[in-house]
């Protein structure tokens, strides 16, 4: 099985600075991979697909990178709303699998 | 609207079963596959199975597989997922996500989740 592994863990900024994170996969998915963004109590919600296309709906500031193995998803002014928990998903092989998640939290 | 309803979660012993339905609404159903993912208490997504728009195609992750099963009635709108000979590691929030297309993509939408407790 594909492994992903999302660093950092948490990531404490402001609203206003820039959110890099990051997603690496144990082998190539090539640019099957996506975003999603979940808020406590919520079900996650798909910002970016295929590495770098936005979803329907998601603002502009949201744009993901990448491929083969390392993949890049920037938040360009965090928003107050931003703040959640990001995750990465590969569509490249069975079973699909999630990276283990970053907190984007308030400093 | 695009909507998925989850429901039948709920407490059981372990070694017992339990079925989960997805109720669909707002989009053609029969054109699009269902997955199942589901997430432990305060933990990260796992994907659970996937079965594709017409039935035809089921996938599992290892840690269901043979103890699970996935099916649709695509004149109900509603997928199902069987699950059977539960164990506690299996406590999670269930949620059904619609794939953006036959059941090889992404999940653009989600239901809210039915939480499923294995437990003594």
């Amino acid at each position: 099985e594909i492994v992903l592994t999302q660093s950092p863990a948490t990531l404490s900024l402001s609203p206003g600075e820039r959110a890099t994170l990051s997603c690496r996969a144990s082998q190539s998915v090539s640019s099957y991979l996506a975003w999603y963004q979940q808020k406590p109590g919520q079900a996650p919600r798909l910002l970016i697909f295929d590495a770098s296309y936005r979803a329907t709906g998601i603002p502009a500031r949201f744009s993901g990178s990448g491929s083969g193995t390392d993949f890049t998803l920037t938040i360009s002014s965090l928003e107050p709303e931003d703040f959640a928990v990001y995750y990465c998903q590969q569509r490249s092989n069975w079973p699909r699998t999630f990276g283990q998640g970053t907190a984007v939290e308030i400093q | 609207q695009v909507q998925l309803v989850e429901s039948g979660g709920g407490v059981v012993q372990p070694g017992r079963s339990l079925r989960l339905s997805c109720a669909a609404s707002g989009f053609s159903f029969s054109t699009y596959g269902i997955h199942w993912v589901r997430q432990p208490p305060g933990k990260g997504l796992e994907w659970v199975a996937v079965i594709w728009y017409d039935g035809s195609n089921e996938y599992y992750a290892d840690s269901v597989k043979g103890r699970c099963t996935v099916s649709r009635d695509n004149a109900k709108n509603t997928v199902y997922l069987q699950m059977n000979s539960l164990r506690a590691e299996d406590t999670a929030v269930y949620y059904c996500a619609r794939d953006r297309g036959a059941g090889l993509y992404y999940f653009d939408y989600w239901g809210q989740g039915t939480l499923v407790t294995v437990s003594s």
